[in-house]
């Protein structure tokens, strides 16, 4: 079965830096481009990141551009996301998607404030 | 950035309607669209992708149509277990965007 488990959420002072992480299973997670997406609360959905199968290619929404990074372990099937300088818009639930956007995670909370 | 425009924002129905919600992009974005069901502390499932294509398990009262910029989300006779919140979602541009939202509530 196709899972997607998050995890590294948690309360971060504003300024602050978080990783958070996704663990993949039952697909081939090397050949597979990923995302993050978030949701603030009581808000719609917001593409953070985008990264390639090989993790060549990455790319980014203007909100967390020069603050988040995207990167994978396609040894170990897992995706992260690197937040820093954190602000309390960035409070969210913040999911990975695979590339056909047809898995989703349950997701992880992140919520910034002092 | 590819804007996603989704109208109405919410609209009342009953069990047993037919429903439409529509996605305007602000560019040309062919076919490459998905429509998605959220509910409440629930991560988004995708109904239909290529703006008509059903995803495998989905009820087929549920339909997509549209290319372009102009797109519809059907659902022919709606079910209790329907009423939930609505996204289209932009994939053209690996920038993608979403709409805001179509929240469908029971009447």
């Amino acid at each position: 079965e196709v899972q997607l488990v998050e995890s590294g959420g948690g309360l971060v002072q504003p300024g602050g830096s978080l990783r958070l992480s996704c663990a993949a299973s039952g697909f081939t997670f090397r050949n597979s481009e990923m995302n993050w997406v978030r949701q603030a609360p009581g808000k719609g959905l917001e593409w953070v990141a985008y990264i390639s199968s090989s993790g060549g290619t990455t790319n980014f929404a203007d909100s967390v551009k020069g603050r988040f990074t995207i990167s994978r372990d396609n040894a170990k099937d897992s995706l992260f996301l690197q937040m820093n300088s954190l602000r309390a818009e960035d409070t969210a639930v913040y999911y990975c998607a695979r590339g056909g956007w047809e898995r989703w995670g349950q997701g992880t909370l992140v919520t910034v404030s002092a | 950035d590819i804007q996603m425009t989704q109208s109405p924002s919410s609209l009342s129905a009953s069990v047993g309607d037919r429903v439409t919600i529509t996605c305007r992009a602000s560019q040309s974005i062919s076919s490459y669209l998905n429509w998605y069901q959220q509910k409440p502390g629930k991560a988004p499932k995708l109904l239909i992708y290529a703006a008509s294509s059903l995803q495998s398990g989905v009820p087929s009262r549920f339909s997509g149509s549209g290319s372009g910029t102009d797109f519809t989300l059907t659902i022919i006779s709606v079910q209790p277990e329907d009423f939930a919140t609505f996204y289209c979602q932009q994939i053209y541009s690996t920038r993608y965007t979403f709409g805001q939202g179509t929240k469908l509530e029971i009447k």
